[in-house]
């Protein structure tokens, strides 16, 4: 019944490092989204997707890229990591037709350490 | 997006009814409330929403007022797997499912044997 992937559960990395986060989902929903989830802070959305090769900013996108070359997969990159980007990562994925009925999906998350 | 404001955390006997209120005075016509909870370590899962009448699904039940200034989700029988933060948010629901979700802090809510 897994229906949103993500790659890895946790994760560390070094300063300066380019990061790849791997999200997919199986439910050939159009929309894909990333978020970073911080103590006090709650969830704050970076990227999203509405099909492919598209993708919009979202509220906190400094320091980031995604990538959505098929309809199942949306990469979040880190471009060159930093300590402040330390954090749990969630994707999540809606459908157009039943996002209303059944909101979103969200994977299990992977929590990222750059030291 | 409206605002929501939802108590920071909340307690709960094991097998009693959990309400947990959300007050969201800013609400346009057009915006549903959803309800969302997520468990430690866990990504969120989708609860239930509505737009004005009250809703009930096998998980929990939605209570609107009338003037849809607040609403409350009830767990109507609580146990120790339902202990999470909850979090409310409204938002207007179109038929492409792409409209992004803003995420307060919730409610953590604890249900106690």
């Amino acid at each position: 019944d897994v229906k949103v992937t993500q790659s890895s559960r946790y994760l560390v990395k070094r300063t300066g490092e380019k990061v790849f986060l791997e999200c997919v989902q199986d439910m050939d929903h159009e929309n894909m989204f990333w978020y970073r989830q911080d103590p006090g802070l709650g969830l704050r959305l970076i990227y999203f997707s509405y099909d492919v090769k598209m993708k919009e900013k979202g509220d906190i996108p400094e320091g980031y890229s995604v990538s959505r070359e098929k309809k199942e997969r949306f990469s979040l990159i880190l471009e060159s990591a930093s300590t402040n980007q330390t954090s749990m990562y969630l994707c999540a994925s809606s459908d157009g037709g039943t996002a209303a009925y059944y909101g979103y999906t969200f994977g299990s998350g992977t929590r990222l350490t750059v030291v | 997006d409206a605002k929501t404001t939802q108590p920071t955390s909340m307690d709960c006997a094991e097998g009693r009814a959990a309400n947990l209120p959300c007050n969201h005075s800013t609400i346009s016509g057009n915006e549903y409330v959803y309800w969302y909870r997520q468990i430690h370590s866990q990504g969120p899962q989708y609860i239930i929403h509505g737009l004005k009448n009250n809703e009930t699904n096998e998980m929990a039940s939605l209570i609107i007022t009338e003037d849809r200034k607040s609403s409350t989700l009830i767990l109507p029988h609580a146990t120790l797997r339902d202990t999470a933060v909850y979090y409310c948010i409204v938002r207007v629901a179109t038929n492409f499912g792409n409209e992004k979700l803003t995420f307060g802090t919730g409610t953590r809510l604890t249900i106690i044997p």
